[in-house]
């Protein structure tokens, strides 16, 4: 099982419409969660951190399970300039190393 | 402020040849990653910096492969006798490597270069 899971995608939207990503991780002593976008041949640039039960910023809603491992981000009223792809990415427990899913491919189309 | 650069941009190279991969940190940030990013596939892992700690070097996929950081700041990676399956993007993060003091979680933030595109023909 990998280490960190994600939709393959790609998702194809139109706009306003709202779309979740979903993410499971294999190691239960993870401890840091985030949501990072990557533009197209760009650097991976953090989107939100998710804590504890999950966290709330303007049209992106991010939650953590950690009974399943598991891990989601919800975009509402999804904008073209939404279109990227979104890497999920865990830290374990006193750990530096973040561990990235192989991300999921969104297009908001108009 | 300034963030992470690199650099180059790209680079080409004939399988065999030694390339030198240059990342500058943002200024005050203790912590400095290497990662690569393959066609298709996600970031892994390559090598960390902590300061004047020894790197942790578990990532790094072969002995063609070393780093190092001088006086804190800026590091370079290189890759002896490239290959070509060293084709990828290589990426370089800082970070203020902040633990929180009651939890002892490791709560920083990395910071993304725009990275370097090497291509090994």
């Amino acid at each position: 099982r990998k280490e960190v899971e994600q939709d393959p995608g790609p998702f194809n939207v139109p706009e306003g419409a709202t779309v979740a990503f979903n993410c499971t991780y294999s190691n239960s002593a993870s401890q840091s969660f985030f949501w990072y976008r990557q533009d197209c041949r760009k650097e991976p640039k953090l989107l939100m951190s998710v804590y504890s039960s999950g966290n709330e910023d303007g049209r992106f809603t991010a939650q953590l399970n950690r009974a399943s491992q598991y891990i989601s981000l919800l975009i509402r009223d999804s904008k073209l300039s939404d279109s990227a792809t979104y890497l999920c990415v865990v830290r374990g427990a006193g750990s530096y190393q973040l561990t990235f899913g192989k991300g999921t491919k969104l297009s908001v189309i108009p | 402020g300034a963030g992470v650069s690199q650099s180059p941009s790209n680079k080409v190279t004939e399988k065999g040849k030694d390339v030198e991969l240059r990342c500058d940190p943002i200024s005050g940030h203790t912590a400095l990653y290497w990662y690569r990013q393959s066609l298709g596939q996600g970031l892994e892992f390559l090598i960390y910096f902590q300061g004047n700690s020894a790197p942790d070097k578990s990532g790094l996929p072969s002995d063609r492969f070393s780093a190092e950081r001088t006086g804190g700041s800026v590091s370079t990676l290189t890759i002896q006798r490239t290959q070509q399956e060293d084709s990828a993007v290589y990426l370089c993060a800082s970070s203020l490597s902040v633990i929180r003091r009651i939890s002892g979680i490791n709560t920083d933030t990395q910071y993304f270069g725009p990275g370097t595109r090497l291509t090994v023909l």
